[in-house]
C-alpha cells in the first residue's frame, strides 16, 4: 500500500519569505512522487516530479523539491513566495508499477503582501 | 502536455437522477482516470477507465453506481447515477500520455451539487 502524509494543513508566510510545504510518503518500492497545485474553481495543474536522478527536483513558477529517501520525504518549497502563490497544494505517491496516485490531503498556503 | 477538456463544468442536480460527465483529450493517451474530490478533502480515485472493456474500480465505488465508458484512446465519459447530495463533490479525470514521461496531467473537474 502507498500513502502520502502533509502534516500541515495550512502555511501561511510573507511575500518575499521562503517557502516549504512538507510531505512525507509511504510506498513498497522505488518511489513517484509529485506536486500539484488547485487554485480555486480550477482543476489540478502539475508542478513537478521526482522519479529518479538528482534528488533536487526543479518544476514550474519557480518551485523545487528535494527527494530525502532516508526521511521518506519530498518537501516543496519555493525560495521567494509570492501572493499569487496562494493556492491548495497536493503531494502524491506512486510506485514504479502502477499509474494510480495516492494523494495527500493538502495544504493551503497563503501567502500575504 | 495533453489538452484536457470536461462537460459540463458544473452542473446542480436532484436527488435520484443521474449525470454523465465527459472528458476529451486532444491526443491519444495511454491511460485514463477519474478521481472525485469531496468538499474540503483531497482526491480519491474512483476507477481507472480502460479503453474497449470494463472500467477497474477502487475500494468502495461499483459500476452501477458510477459506470464508466472509454470508446477510444481519447475519450472518457463517467455518469454519476441515482444521485444524492453525498455525491456533492468535484470530479476529476486524468491522463498519462503516449510518450512515458510517467506524469498524470488533470482535467478542470466537474463541479456537482445534488440537491
Amino acid at each position: 500500500a502507498q500513502s502520502v502524509a502533509q502534516p500541515e494543513d495550512q502555511v501561511n508566510v510573507a511575500e518575499g519569505n521562503p517557502l516549504t510545504v512538507k510531505c512525507t510518503y509511504s510506498v513498497s518500492g522505488n518511489p513517484y512522487l509529485f506536486w500539484y497545485v488547485q487554485y480555486p474553481n480550477r482543476g489540478l495543474q502539475f508542478l513537478l516530479k521526482y522519479i529518479t536522478g538528482d534528488n533536487l527536483v526543479k518544476g514550474s513558477y519557480g518551485f523545487e523539491a528535494e527527494f530525502n529517501k532516508s526521511q521518506t520525504s519530498f518537501h516543496l518549497k519555493k525560495p521567494s513566495a509570492l501572493v499569487s502563490d496562494s493556492a491548495l497544494y497536493f503531494c502524491a505517491v506512486r510506485d514504479l508499477n502502477d499509474y494510480k496516485l495516492s494523494f495527500g490531503a493538502g495544504t493551503t498556503v497563503t501567502v500575504r503582501a | 502536455s495533453a489538452v484536457i477538456s470536461q462537460k459540463p463544468s458544473r452542473d446542480i442536480c436532484q436527488r435520484g437522477t443521474s449525470l454523465t460527465i465527459q472528458c476529451q483529450v486532444d491526443s491519444q493517451v495511454t491511460m485514463m482516470f477519474w478521481y472525485r474530490q469531496q468538499p474540503g478533502q483531497s482526491l480519491t480515485l474512483i476507477a481507472t477507465a480502460n479503453q474497449g472493456s470494463e472500467a477497474t474500480y477502487e475500494s468502495g465505488f461499483v459500476i452501477d453506481k458510477f459506470p464508466i465508458s472509454r470508446p477510444n484512446l481519447t475519450f472518457s465519459t463517467l455518469t454519476v447515477s441515482n444521485m444524492s447530495p453525498e455525491d456533492s463533490s468535484i470530479y476529476l479525470c486524468s491522463v498519462v500520455d503516449m510518450f512515458g514521461t510517467d506524469t498524470q496531467y488533470f482535467g478542470p473537474g466537474t463541479r456537482l451539487t445534488v440537491l
